[in-house]
């Protein structure tokens, strides 16, 4: 069974302020892509990596893969109140039939 | 168009009642999903779909029946449930469950479900 750990579980922080969102994992996964969801709200898809050592960015977000495909982060540079949300990190797996492997999970609110 | 439509956003309903959720897709993709998520949890596989056929049943109870009628629609059908089946139901689809290499699910916008 694949494992993934995300952390922080939760993190508050001010408005300007930078952070980090981990997921590692003792496995390798294909891809790795990151969901941010809103209370009620399905997730949305941020951005998915799928070569070791990708580094893709998305305005004030960057995420990074692994080298070896086991772990992945998402800093945020700037945070704004807008940013507050359920970040989810999902590892895929090419054996599992697309089966997506979700991490527990980063509560993120950005305060004014 | 990445978007995948559920119907009904909120779901009341009693233990003996039978209801349907309903989830359509229009991207062409071949792979349907359910989930479920519960309070500040992840979402939790319960069924696959791959080119309208159940290729994966994580061990959900015979209260969930899903069927996929057609490539575009999910459904999920409903009976005799337990008010810890309340949660927020999720429909995600993706291009195809063989990808090369990998391949995105996009979920659509949930059902909030509430057994009384």
């Amino acid at each position: 069974t694949q494992l993934l750990e995300q952390s922080p579980q939760f993190l508050s922080i001010q408005e300007g302020e930078n952070l980090t969102v981990y997921c590692n994992s003792s496995s390798v996964f294909s891809s790795l892509q990151w969901y941010r969801q809103e209370p009620g709200e399905g997730p949305v898809l941020l951005v998915t990596v799928v070569t070791g050592g990708e580094v893709k960015k998305l305005k004030r977000l960057t995420f990074q893969f692994g080298d070896a495909r086991k772990d992945s982060s998402l800093h945020i540079t700037a945070a704004q109140p807008g940013d507050t949300g359920l970040y989810l990190c999902a590892g895929g797996n090419n054996n599992a039939g697309n089966m997506l492997t979700f991490g527990g999970g980063t509560r993120l609110m950005v305060k004014p | 168009d990445t978007e995948v439509t559920q119907t009904p956003k909120h779901l009341v309903m009693g233990m003996t009642n039978k209801k349907s959720l309903k989830c359509e897709q229009h991207m062409g993709h071949r792979a349907m999903y359910w989930y479920k998520q519960k309070a500040k949890k992840p979402p939790e596989l319960m069924f696959v779909y791959s080119y309208e056929k159940l290729s994966i049943n994580e061990s959900v109870p015979s209260r969930f029946s899903p069927e996929c009628p057609n490539s575009s629609l999910l459904n999920l059908h409903l009976h005799a449930l337990q008010p810890e089946d309340s949660a927020l139901y999720l429909c995600a689809s993706s291009q195809d469950t063989v990808p090369p290499p990998w391949d995105e699910q996009f979920f659509g916008p949930g059902t909030r479900l509430t057994v009384l």
